[in-house]
């Protein structure tokens, strides 16, 4: 395998259920990152680790719980969801963060989510 | 707040060339931009700094205007396979760990032979 892996590439759950996202990179990177893809609406930038440390938390609900155990692998685990949270959910790899420094992201192809 | 990107989508006929703008209403260190096509996922194209500095590695050009606090996407002899959507993350240079990018809603660009 080759670059950043997300599986599974699609989940359908129920309001009730716990289910995990993960996400694997390749890369020899040091910094992964969650975001959320909605129709019609911008990237939205959900977590950010920095050699496993959590280095942002945009404002996400707390059913919403990342994971980070080693800078290859990055989990984001789900229960008790809305249907609004029905998204694609992508993961991405950057080298690592710095102060004013800016490293192109690779980002997975996704998972495909949907809340029932 | 997230950078307004004009146009919303342009289609174009091989060979044309397009631009694509993304704007702020904020004062910006730094402007990516992204291309993603349809059921992939987004792929860097440019890295954009205050001061002047860029990173790409594309046929793509781009520029950054710190004082208008925009920036243009330049798709010249446009080709097939520039079809997609095209985004712009900006960031404000506030977050000392240098991670946080405001994404645009996008711009769809179609080509056609």
């Amino acid at each position: 395998e080759t670059g950043v892996t997300q599986t599974p590439r699609h989940l359908v759950m129920g309001m009730t259920n716990k289910k995990s996202l993960k996400c694997e990179q390749h890369l020899g990177h040091n910094a992964m990152y969650w975001y959320k893809q909605s129709a019609k609406k911008p990237l939205e930038l959900m977590f950010v680790y920095n050699f496993k440390e959590q280095t942002e938390n945009n404002s996400v609900p707390s059913r919403f719980s990342p994971e980070c155990p080693n800078s290859s692998h990055l989990f984001l685990h789900l229960h008790t969801l809305q249907p609004e949270d029905s998204a694609l959910y992508l993961c991405a790899s950057s080298p690592q963060l710095w102060f004013l420094n800016y490293y192109e992201q690779y980002f997975g192809p996704g998972t495909r989510l949907t809340v029932t | 707040q997230q950078p307004v990107q004009s146009p919303q989508a342009v289609i174009l006929r091989e060979g044309e060339d397009a631009v694509i703008n993304c704007s702020s209403s904020k004062a910006l260190y730094s402007v990516h931009w992204y291309r993603q096509k349809h059921g992939e996922a987004p792929v860097f194209l440019m890295i954009l700094l205050k001061g002047g500095e860029q990173k790409g590695h594309d046929k793509i050009s781009a520029s950054f205007n710190e004082k208008k606090q925009q920036s243009s996407l330049y798709l010249t002899a446009s080709q097939l396979s520039y079809s997609g959507t095209y985004f712009c993350g900006t960031d404000d240079g506030q977050e000392t760990s240098g991670s946080r990018l405001t994404f645009g809603e996008g711009t769809q660009l179609t080509v056609n032979p």
